[in-house]
């Protein structure tokens, strides 16, 4: 089936330090990779996305590549910010189901310390 | 001018009691999702309608009746409300069924004593 792994929180980081979540998925199909951002007391948005194998999806200084061979899709950022203290989603959709959900992973919380 | 938008932002209420949210995206979406969200933060989507047509019914009580009179707008009632369904309840939408972007609303602070 499908599915997605994310590394547990929360990370707490300084302003400035590098940041790292990782993101492991099992799909039965072909998916896209995706990362969405939750901030306090909002919905979810999207932040990137990745179609296929070694796509790097990046935005607001946040990247991330598709790596099929690893089935993983790690969210790295090389300066964090304090407003960049959020929720992060990885998920996949499965571009052959004619559902079109995506699996979301467990969410991981990120807060950044000044 | 909001694009995915979910009434009301807080419900307080008894158990037992039945309660209704509602969702409206102006975006011209054709699909549109329910989700709940638990105190831990994990997501699980309980319903999706394209075209007004039910396409994910995850196993969720039959407590749990979505409606969508139109393409814009999803409401969500909920009958003999107990402890176990105090959540954030999220509406989404997206273009189509598919690889799209889902947007999502502000989210419903259900909470039932």
């Amino acid at each position: 089936g499908n599915s997605v792994t994310q590394m547990e929180g929360p990370v707490t980081l300084s302003e400035e330090a590098f940041l790292t979540i990782n993101c492991t998925y099992t799909a039965t199909g072909y998916p896209s990779l995706f990362w969405y951002v939750q901030y306090p007391g909002e919905g979810l948005q999207l932040l990137l996305k990745a179609t296929k194998a070694d796509d790097k999806g990046s935005n607001k200084g946040f990247e991330a590549t598709y790596r099929k061979e690893t089935t993983s899709f790690h969210l790295e950022k090389g300066s964090v910010q304090v407003s960049d203290s959020a929720v992060y989603f990885c998920a996949l959709s499965d571009r052959g189901s004619t559902l079109g959900r995506l699996y979301f992973g467990r969410g991981t919380q990120l807060t950044v310390w000044p | 001018d909001t694009a995915v938008s979910q009434t009301p932002k807080y419900l307080v209420t008894q158990m037992g009691n039945d309660k209704s949210i509602k969702c409206e995206q102006n975006l011209g979406h054709d699909t549109m999702y329910w989700y709940k969200q638990d105190s831990k933060k994990f997501l699980k989507i309980m319903f999706s309608y394209n075209n007004k047509e039910l396409i994910i019914n995850e196993t969720v009580p039959n407590r749990f009746s979505p409606k969508s009179p139109d393409k814009a707008h999803l409401n969500l009632h909920i009958n003999s409300l107990e402890l176990g369904d105090s959540a954030v309840y999220f509406c989404a939408s997206s273009q189509a069924i598919g690889d799209y972007e889902q947007y999502f609303g502000p989210g419903t602070r259900l909470t039932v004593t």
